[in-house]
This record gives C-alpha cells, sequence and structure tokens, in this order.
C-alpha cells in the first residue's frame, strides 16, 4: 500500500509557466515532506522541504504547499525552465522512529521551449 | 551538501558473479543508506545505517548485504548476481541531530546489469 503517491506519472508545460507538482499521502503521521530532482541515470538532488507546521516554503523559483488536511502537498516551478525537465520525487517522513524516507513513484515533467 | 561518491556508475556483469558496489561520504554523516530504484518507480530502502558497526535491513527484501566498518564508507555486496538484481542502486547520506530533521544527500547512483 503506498504511503506516499503522485497519480500523474507525467507532466508537460511551456517554458516561462508554472509547473504544478502533485503529491498525496496517507500516513497521518508524517510531518515532514521533501522534494527532489532526477536525471536519467544520475542520483536525487535535494531541492525544498517543508514541515507539518508550515503550510508554504519557498526557494526562488520553487515553491511547496503543504494542505494537511486533505494531506496533499504540491510543487510549484515559476517561471519553468526546459533545464528542469527531469523526474520529479516527493518524499515523507515521520518524526520519532528511525525518520525514514518514504517516496512516491515520481512525476516526469517536460518543459518545452 | 553531501559529498557521496559511488562506483562503479555502470556495471554489466554475468549471472553468478560477485560484486560490490562501493559508496563513500566525505561530510562526517553517520546515516546512510542503500536505495534500488527501477525506471517508473519509487525509491526503495533496502538497507541502513546509523554508524559504525551499525547495520539495519530497509522496507524491500534483498538478497545483497552491507557493512560499515568506516563512518566514510558503506560498501553493497551481491554474492551471486541474477538477472533479478538488474536496476539502480542509490546511496545516500544525512546529518542527524541538532534539533532539525534530515535531508538525505543522494549519490551518482550504479546502474548494475545482470546478464
Amino acid at each position: 500500500d503506498q504511503q506516499v503517491k503522485q497519480n500523474s506519472p507525467s507532466l508537460s508545460v511551456q517554458e516561462g509557466r508554472i509547473s504544478i507538482l502533485n503529491c498525496d499521502y496517507t500516513n497521518s503521521m508524517f510531518d515532514y515532506f521533501l522534494w527532489y530532482k532526477k536525471y536519467p541515470a544520475e542520483g536525487p538532488t535535494f531541492l525544498i522541504s517543508i514541515s507539518s507546521i508550515k503550510d508554504k516554503n519557498e526557494d526562488g523559483r520553487f515553491t511547496v504547499f503543504l494542505n494537511k488536511s486533505a494531506k496533499h502537498l504540491s510543487l510549484h516551478i515559476v517561471p519553468s525552465q526546459p533545464g528542469d525537465s527531469a523526474v520529479y520525487f516527493c518524499a515523507a517522513s515521520a518524526r520519532g522512529g528511525s525518520e525514514k524516507l518514504v517516496f512516491g513513484k515520481g512525476t516526469k515533467l517536460t518543459v518545452n521551449p | 551538501e553531501a559529498d557521496i561518491y559511488q562506483t562503479p556508475r555502470y556495471l554489466v556483469i554475468g549471472t553468478g558473479k560477485k560484486i560490490t558496489l562501493e559508496c563513500s561520504q566525505t561530510m562526517g554523516h553517520d546515516k546512510m543508506y542503500w536505495y534500488q530504484q527501477d525506471p517508473g518507480m519509487e525509491l526503495h530502502l533496502i538497507h541502513y545505517s546509523y554508524g559504525v558497526n551499525s547495520t539495519e535491513k530497509g522496507d524491500l527484501s534483498s538478497e545483497s548485504t552491507v557493512s560499515r566498518i568506516r563512518t566514510e564508507h558503506f560498501p553493497l555486496t551481491l554474492e551471486s548476481a541474477r538477472p533479478s538484481h538488474t536496476s539502480q542502486y542509490l546511496c545516500a547520506s544525512s546529518e542527524s541531530g541538532r534539533g532539525m530533521r534530515e535531508t538525505q544527500y543522494f549519490g551518482p547512483g550504479t546502474r548494475l546489469l545482470v546478464l
């Protein structure tokens, strides 16, 4: 049973527009969320994170929004650039215990010039 | 940010061979992890370590083994490779404590093909 779900396997947007990647989770104990970006044949690169005590975190072109009541988070990229084309993974962890990360299956973003 | 190195980057090997995938980090992180990832799928944790001489199996059953004799080094070994072991193997490390939630930093991965 997947605890972190990224229901869109792929997303295509035009350069300069906004990209919105979505992630849903089922485990109410999750209280820390991260987004990673992965190019083919490379390891994931950390992008941005958010704690459950916040509902928004911003870093440059990247903003993550958290809706705890809906168990939903989203990553906004504005403006999108061709170099943003990659697979984006959502991950979550719960405080206490091992704090291991649980990953979604990823969304492949393609930004067209 | 951690500097994590994995070798080899690519490995093609025959069935039955013994292989060791190397992972080293230079930041002194106490926690290290091995993940397995297939295309279009999530990363699955197969092993982790919270320090020297500490190793645990992850959520995905794996026939591989790991060791943690030094803080910076966390190799993964397959005694007898099989085609079902074909996958990408990702090593990560993180720093715990200081009241902050941990962020895992990944190496470039090893793409393994067993014929």
